[in-house]
């Protein structure tokens, strides 16, 4: 499996943007990356994610590399209930989704 | 709601004895998995499934086991056998439908302690 490299943790104020960088550069052309976020004591959960082309939802933007072997999750705007540990993931089987340590971020008022 | 249901939040047992985990999905979803979190680290994986009795073992799936009778329901026994049982345990499910692209959901967990 792949692996992904993210800094241990990133510091925001709220109301500013938010850029978590990425990178994987071991990834192969079938691998999907996604990312997911874990609020302290619960579940992670679902943020973005995507192959080739920059992605954009209701929660995040997903801006991949040309080459793909790095992206960077935009959190638009920060808010208090954004602070969270973030992982990045690559999946190209059917299967499991490895998990690294994530990104930790804090956010300020 | 469609969502995963994990039971109880929190368990104690004493060391020596096995215990269960429930987790319960209304997702229809036929991938279920297992994942264990230790404090300030990352989930690994210690059991999945693809299919009605049919399951695969992670990367960490020693002391445990697992059973999957039902499309909704995906137990995880945790031995004796296991030497660190004292752990955050995660279930998640998953659509196949959507191939490596498809998004996971994940359960609230339940924080087992064995002293």
């Amino acid at each position: 499996d792949a692996k992904t490299t993210q800094p241990n943790s990133m510091e925001s104020n709220e109301e500013e943007p938010v850029h978590l960088p990425c990178n994987h550069s071991t990834i192969s052309g079938t691998d999907y990356i996604h990312w997911y976020r874990q609020l302290p004591s619960q579940g992670p959960e679902y943020v973005i994610h995507g192959l080739t082309s920059n992605v954009n939802n209701r929660m995040a933007s997903l801006a991949i590399a040309e080459d793909r072997k790095s992206s960077t999750l935009i959190l638009h705007r920060a808010t208090l209930r954004d602070a969270a540990v973030y992982y990045c993931i690559l999946r190209g089987g059917y299967n499991k989704l490895i998990f690294g340590a994530g990104t930790r971020l804090a956010v300020h008022p | 709601d469609g969502g995963i249901t994990q039971s109880p939040k929190y368990l104690f047992r004493k060391e020596g004895q096995n215990v269960t985990l429930s987790c319960e999905q209304n997702l229809n979803h036929d991938a279920m998995y297992w994942y264990r979190q230790d404090p300030g680290q990352g989930l690994r994986l210690i059991y999945y499934s693809q299919i009605v009795n049919d399951f695969q073992k992670g990367d960490i799936a020693e002391g445990y086991s697992v059973s999957r009778e039902k499309k909704e329901s995906f137990p995880l026994t945790v031995t004796s056998a296991q030497k660190n049982p004292t752990a955050f345990y995660l279930c998640a499910s998953r659509s196949t439908l959507f191939g490596p692209s498809g998004e996971q959901y994940f359960g609230p967990g339940t924080r087992l302690t064995v002293t």
